[in-house]
């Protein structure tokens, strides 16, 4: 059947490293939307990508889209105690059924 | 206004009880859905409304009934829930139905029924 992975399930970093969390699929996604869900809260859109090959930048975010549109990154640069939180990918295979990704649970220590 | 606001934000409840969550937004979206998230778990879809008819529902069982009086507001009616249903209860709106834009979500409805 359809699946999306998203990797790693945990991370946890010293302040000031990077970061990356990936979502790979096994067919052809529509879009790849990104949230943060920050502990105890609620998913907040992040962005939004739709063209094969695409990358946007958010100040120290970066996320891109696969060439394959099948899989798609965000990496945080220099992360801060702020950026705690689940980072959740989200997609549709040609419905409008957004559906999320299992999520990147990312931990920074000070 | 740029906020989906949800009420109560926690909810206990018995199995015999009937309660309702309530969404409110004034964005002016056309499009509201209900998500169901448990602890440690992704967004689980539940309904979507679009232009205030319901066009989606998950297979969510007949215990959770959606209502949509309005474009503004977005209910979900609970009767006879089963403990496994304790969770957190967000509703979102979009621009339009579909997954071209960006969804907004409100803080949630915690749910825990005994």
């Amino acid at each position: 059947g359809q699946q999306v992975m998203q990797i790693p399930q945990y991370q946890h970093v010293q302040e000031g490293e990077d970061f990356t969390t990936y979502c790979n699929s096994s067919t052809t996604l529509s879009n790849i939307q990104w949230y943060k869900q920050r502990p105890g809260g609620h998913p907040v859109f992040l962005i939004q990508l739709v063209k094969s090959g695409e990358v946007k930048k958010q100040k120290r975010l970066t996320f891109q889209f696969g060439e394959a549109k099948k899989n798609s990154s965000l990496h945080i640069t220099a992360t801060q105690t702020t950026d705690v939180g689940t980072y959740f990918c989200a997609f549709s295979y040609n419905t409008d059924k957004l559906i999320f990704g299992t999520g990147t649970r990312l931990q920074v220590f000070p | 206004d740029t906020e989906v606001t949800q009420t109560p934000k926690h909810l206990v409840m018995g199995m015999t009880n009937k309660k309702s969550l309530k969404c409110e937004q004034h964005m002016g979206h056309r499009a509201m859905y209900w998500y169901k998230q448990k602890a440690k778990k992704p967004p689980e879809l539940m309904f979507v409304y679009s232009y205030e008819k319901l066009s989606i529902n998950e297979s969510v069982p007949s215990r959770f009934s959606p209502e949509c009086p309005n474009s503004s507001l977005l209910n979900l009616h609970l009767h006879a829930l089963q403990p496994e249903d304790s969770a957190l209860y967000l509703c979102a709106s979009s621009q339009e139905r579909g997954v071209g834009y960006g969804y907004t979500f409100g803080s949630g409805t915690r749910l825990t029924v005994v």
